[in-house]
């Protein structure tokens, strides 16, 4: 079945590290790529997404590009703050239209 | 625009009991779906909910149901309470359906204990 696999975390970093979250997609046909972030206490945000192959999404500075040959949409960063700690989830639509999300990541930023 | 409102923010049942919990969807939006988040099963979709018909449906036992009104706003239901189902309820809501061109706008979700 259609599922999607992100690293385990946590991941600790220094402020202004360079940010990888590694996510890759078991899918068929050609879903649509999210991330979304979710922050103590709240429900999930989108971050940003994509929906065919090689498309990069971004936003406040974080990217992911959709590698349909390596079924992989890992999020990057090149700057990281204390404020981006969270949970990030790397999700995808399958055929049927339902939302699949990976287990989660938590990055936690070090000042 | 007031986002997606969910009510209550916490909720602690017995074993054994149902409850309803609330979703308040942005105004204007169409599309209501549930999703359960627990440490150990991560987040799992419930349904989805589109002008007050159910689009879709997830693997849960039929304990879990939902409903949507004419106005968008949706309740989930849970019968029989088992301490597993112990959870952070999410509900979402988007202008179109699920997996299409609108994203998916989370409420700060429901958290039911259950004893």
């Amino acid at each position: 079945g259609n599922s999607v696999t992100q690293m385990e975390g946590p991941v600790t970093l220094s402020e202004e590290a360079f940010l990888t979250i590694n996510c890759t997609y078991t899918a068929t046909g050609y879903p649509s790529l999210f991330w979304y972030v979710q922050y103590p206490g709240e429900g999930l945000q989108l971050l940003l997404k994509a929906t065919k192959a090689d498309d990069k999404g971004s936003n406040k500075g974080f990217e992911a590009t959709y590698r349909k040959e390596t079924t992989s949409f890992h999020l990057e960063k090149g700057s990281v703050q204390v404020s981006d700690s969270a949970v990030y989830f790397c999700a995808l639509t399958d055929s049927s239209y339902k939302l699949i999300f990976g287990s989660g990541t938590r990055l936690l930023v070090r000042p | 625009k007031a986002g997606v409102t969910q009510t209550p923010r916490y909720l602690i049942k017995t074993r054994g009991q149902q409850v309803t919990l609330s979703c308040s969807p942005i105004s204007g939006h169409r599309s209501v779906s549930w999703y359960q988040q627990t440490p150990g099963q991560g987040l799992q979709f419930l349904f989805e909910y589109f002008s007050e018909t159910q689009r879709n449906k997830g693997n849960f036992p039929g304990r879990f149901s939902g409903r949507q009104f004419s106005n968008s706003r949706s309740e989930m239901n849970v019968s029989t309470l088992e301490l597993g189902d112990s959870a952070l309820y999410l509900c979402a809501s988007s202008l179109g359906y699920t997996g299409g061109d609108s994203p998916l706008h989370f409420g700060n979700g429901t958290r039911l204990t259950v004893t």
